[in-house]
């Protein structure tokens, strides 16, 4: 079974700070990705991976950063939180491949106060 | 360009009722669909996908789905619902331009009455 591991469930954190989120996939996967959920908005892509050190913007990448040093770790940086970026955090990860399913960690709900 | 729209916010069944939850897709070429379930406080899990071939798609849990091209429609189906089916269902299109990336469509959440 693929697993897809996020470092926390819930995450508190105060405006300013510099907050790491990471997500590690255990099936040699190509391809990562970080969503951020809100209710009514669906997932949207902060950023994508496709190889080790290689990303992608998605469709909302300001106040985000990430880092794929290694083919099974994808980590999103927000620089310096800030209240409206308080949301659920979702990891996926995918093969390569037109269509290819994407495989959900259980996501990291993050407060930012 | 491509977008997934399921029109339904939120809905409720009773426990043993049918259930159809519609989405409909805008693409210029035969689309990958997929359904995921987000049971709560849970990531996503696929229910089931099309490609190509038979339209009528099965998956897991008892759902099925049935692509209809000249409705540009992909609606998930049950013919009984279980008090555990109580979760929020995307549907989803994999973009053309992007081998690997899939657009949501903003979710239904799917409340089961006793």
């Amino acid at each position: 079974d693929v697993k897809v591991t996020q470092s926390s469930r819930y995450l508190v954190k105060r405006t300013g700070e510099k907050v790491f989120l990471e997500c590690v996939q255990d099936m040699d996967h190509e391809n990562m990705f970080w969503y951020r959920q809100d209710p009514g908005l669906g997932l949207r892509l902060i950023y994508f991976s496709y190889d080790v050190k290689m990303k992608e913007k998605g469709d909302i990448p300001e106040g985000y950063s990430v880092s794929r040093e290694k083919k099974e770790r994808f980590s999103l940086i927000l620089e310096s939180a800030s209240t409206n970026q308080t949301s659920m955090y979702l990891c996926a990860s995918s093969a390569t491949g037109q269509g290819s399913e994407q495989y959900f960690g259980p996501g990291t709900r993050l407060t930012v106060t | 360009a491509q977008s997934v729209t399921q029109p339904d916010i939120h809905i409720t069944v009773s426990e043993g009722a049918s259930l159809e939850l519609r989405c409909n897709y805008s693409y210029g070429a035969t689309p990958y669909l997929f359904w995921y379930v987000q049971s709560p406080g849970q990531g996503l899990q696929l229910l089931l996908k099309y490609f190509s071939g038979d339209t009528l798609v099965q998956g897991i849990k008892g759902f099925e789905a049935e692509f209809k091209r000249s409705q540009s429609s992909f609606n998930l189906r049950k013919p009984s619902v279980h008090w555990s089916d109580a979760a929020e269902y995307f549907c989803a299109v994999a973009l053309y331009s992007s081998a690997s990336k899939i657009i949501f469509g903003s979710g239904t959440r799917l409340s089961i009455r006793p």
